[in-house]
């Protein structure tokens, strides 16, 4: 079955820093790469998600790039805000598919 | 919006106990997820559903059972509470590879 590990479990930034927290999948049969956000008392919410057959995407301050050769996709947030810190989750699943895998997970602390 | 609600935001039981974790989705979903959440071990998956009652094992079963008699709702189910079941509980329904969590169940079992 499908292995994600993501790196680093911990992360801490100044305010208006780069932040990157990088995932590494096992199942080249995935092609669905979503992130969770999960701020403190409320379950994980999707903030982005890439499919296989784009290298990059972004949304305002968050981007998520794919190497499929390489099995690993990343996100970046730039201009980080204190409201970014959360436990941010990477998954992946074959597209269609019903089943998500989920990294460890990543808490990211963005210091004012 | 999607909307995915467990019954209980804190749950404290006895060991021993039989417990019922709920879960609905208004979004008619066929698939629906339990997830365990612990510190350092991130999401792992307990039990999934495809359709109304049906069920598959996920990755950490053992101790646990689902229920599925409705399309909307989700049950998970602790036949004999243990103090190592106390944990972060989350449901999410998904359609399309997309997952929707709700705001989970944090059990304490004393």
């Amino acid at each position: 079955g499908e292995n994600v590990e993501q790196h680093p479990s911990t992360l801490s930034v100044q305010e208006g820093d780069s932040a990157v927290i990088k995932c590494t999948y096992s199942d080249s049969a995935s092609n669905y790469f979503p992130w969770y956000k999960q701020e403190l008392g409320k379950g994980p919410q999707l903030i982005i998600d890439i499919r296989s057959n784009v290298g990059e995407k972004k949304d305002q301050r968050i981007a998520v790039t794919l190497n499929k050769t390489a099995k690993h996709f990343s996100l970046h947030i730039t201009e980080t805000q204190p409201e970014d810190s959360a436990v941010y989750f990477c998954a992946a699943s074959p597209l269609g598919g019903n089943m998500l895998t989920f990294g460890g997970g990543t808490r990211l602390m963005v210091k004012p | 919006d999607v909307k995915v609600t467990q019954s209980s935001r804190y749950l404290v039981k006895r060991t021993g106990e039989k417990v019922f974790l709920e879960c609905v989705q208004d979004m008619d979903h066929e698939n629906m997820f339990w997830y365990r959440q612990d510190p350092g071990l991130g999401l792992r998956l307990i039990y999934f559903s495809y359709d109304v009652k049906m069920k598959e094992k996920g990755d950490i079963p053992e101790g646990y059972s689902v229920s599925r008699e409705k399309k909307e709702r989700f049950s998970l189910i602790l036949e004999s509470a243990s103090t190592n079941q106390t944990s972060m509980y989350l449901c999410a329904s998904s359609f399309g590879g997309q997952a929707f969590f709700g705001q989970g169940t944090r059990l304490t079992v004393v």
